[in-house]
């Protein structure tokens, strides 16, 4: 089983809808983030979490929002999906601490379409 | 937040070996530089990360020079599979700073 899992892998919505992408992990680090890319381009970070009561904007923070329910699950919303929100989305953790190299773990990400 | 300049694009044939620079030139005292490989539609894995001078392991090296302002990632003997994209990242792991802009990358072609 993947240490980071994000649902659903696929999701075609219209114009206006509500839209939860999940994401967990069993890795059991505190810090979470949710990223976007767009083809040939880059990842743009929307959202980050330290830990369950730390909430944080990226990059591209409008049109979403996020939820920590617990250390292991962190959610993106999107309140009324646009098209240009069409995306890959993907879900990442990452360890920090004395020696640690922050380095991130990628969920195998959500591919979302807006129509 | 320390940002980065890469080469849009790279092509190299098979066997060679392949060097990508990245300018950080705001980089901090207690900024790290790492990379991240990235094959289509899959996140992006770490590859390799270090604070000055150089770092090898079994998959890269990297080296950085005295002033830190840039660093280079050397990729020995890249097979068709190096083909992927490659970005740079500068920050603080403590702060979590390492981790907020990955940049646009460098794209790698391996030619047969």
């Amino acid at each position: 089983d993947a240490d980071v899992t994000q649902t659903p892998r696929n999701r075609i919505t219209k114009t206006g809808k509500r839209i939860m992408l999940e994401c967990s992990q069993t890795k059991g680090h505190d810090r979470m983030y949710w990223y976007r890319q767009d083809p040939g381009l880059g990842l743009r970070l929307i959202y980050y979490s330290f830990d369950v009561k730390d909430i944080n904007k990226g990059e591209i923070s409008d049109g979403y929002s996020v939820s920590r329910q617990a250390q292991a699950k962190f959610s993106l919303s999107l309140e009324s999906a646009i098209p240009n929100q069409t995306a890959l989305y993907f879900c990442a953790t990452s360890d920090f601490g004395a020696g640690a190299t922050g380095e991130l773990f990628f969920g195998e990400g959500s591919r979302l379409t807006v129509l | 937040l320390a940002k980065t300049t890469q080469p849009i694009s790279m092509d190299s044939y098979e066997g060679q070996e392949v060097n990508i620079t990245c300018s950080h030139n705001n980089i901090a005292t207690n900024d790290y530089i790492t990379w991240y490989q990235q094959f289509p539609s899959q996140g992006p894995r770490f590859i390799i990360q270090g604070y000055k001078t150089k770092v090898t392991n079994e998959v890269a090296s990297l080296f950085i020079p005295a002033d830190r302002k840039s660093s280079t990632l050397s990729l020995p003997r890249v097979s068709l599979s190096d083909t992927a994209v490659y970005y740079c990242l500068v920050g603080d792991p403590q702060t979590g700073a390492n981790n907020l802009f990955f940049g646009t990358g460098t794209r790698l072609t391996v030619i047969p």
